[in-house]
């Protein structure tokens, strides 16, 4: 079974803070994903990486980075928090170059920028 | 606007009745994909549809993919309280090979 972990559950941070979000997958996939899921807003794409060191951005990078050093892990970085990034965050990963993608989650991490 | 329209966005219904939700679009896709996503858990993948027309059960779930690959929708029958959750559609977009997701169906089963 493909497992992705994220590596926290539940995050409460304070406005500016730095936070690192660490997402790990055991599959050896090459694509990985960041997401955040809003109420009525689904699912939107935050970045994506191909490959180490690869990275593209989604359709809301602004206010995040992210850093994919090794193959199985693929951070999301929020260099000064605001509130309204509070969010679910969701990381994906899927293998590389089918034209049927399946996506696998890891179980999110819930964050709350006070 | 969402490239792909769930609807309806909020269902609750009782044990024992049968229910359809819609994803739509008006662009075409080379796949198309459903999730149930339970709260605090990420999206679990159901089923995925490729041709046109396609119909794929799984136990009380029923997917069918639009004739033209812009729709699809997902029946269930006798719905239980496990079948509560968030479901989302999917789709790969035909040309770009971008994923999109829709806003989701949040649906409750009362015992």
């Amino acid at each position: 079974d493909v497992k992705v972990t994220q590596s926290s559950r539940y995050l409460v941070k304070r406005t500016g803070e730095k936070v690192f979000l660490e997402c790990v997958q055991d599959m050896d996939h090459e694509n990985m994903f960041w997401y955040r899921q809003d109420p009525g807003l689904g699912l939107r794409l935050i970045y994506f990486s191909y490959d180490v060191k690869m990275k593209e951005k989604g359709d809301i990078p602004e206010g995040y980075s992210v850093s994919r050093e090794k193959k199985e892990r693929f951070s999301l970085i929020l260099e000064s928090a605001s509130t309204n990034q509070t969010s679910m965050y969701l990381c994906a990963s899927s293998l590389w170059g089918r034209e049927v993608e399946t996506q696998y989650f890891g179980p999110g991490t819930r964050l709350l920028v006070l | 606007t969402q490239l792909l329209e769930q609807s309806p966005q909020f269902l609750s219904i009782q044990e024992g009745e049968n229910l359809t939700v819609y994803c739509n679009s008006s662009s075409v896709f080379s796949s198309l994909q459903w999730y149930r996503q339970e709260p605090g858990e990420g999206p679990v993948l159901l089923v995925t549809v490729v041709t046109g027309g396609e119909v794929k059960k799984l136990k009380r779930l029923t997917f069918q993919f639009g004739d033209a690959r812009k729709d699809s929708s997902l029946h269930i029958t006798a719905a239980q309280p496990g079948d509560t959750g968030l479901y989302l559609c999917a789709g790969l977009l035909y040309n770009n090979n971008d994923m999109r997701f829709g806003a989701g169906t949040r649906l409750t089963v009362k015992p």
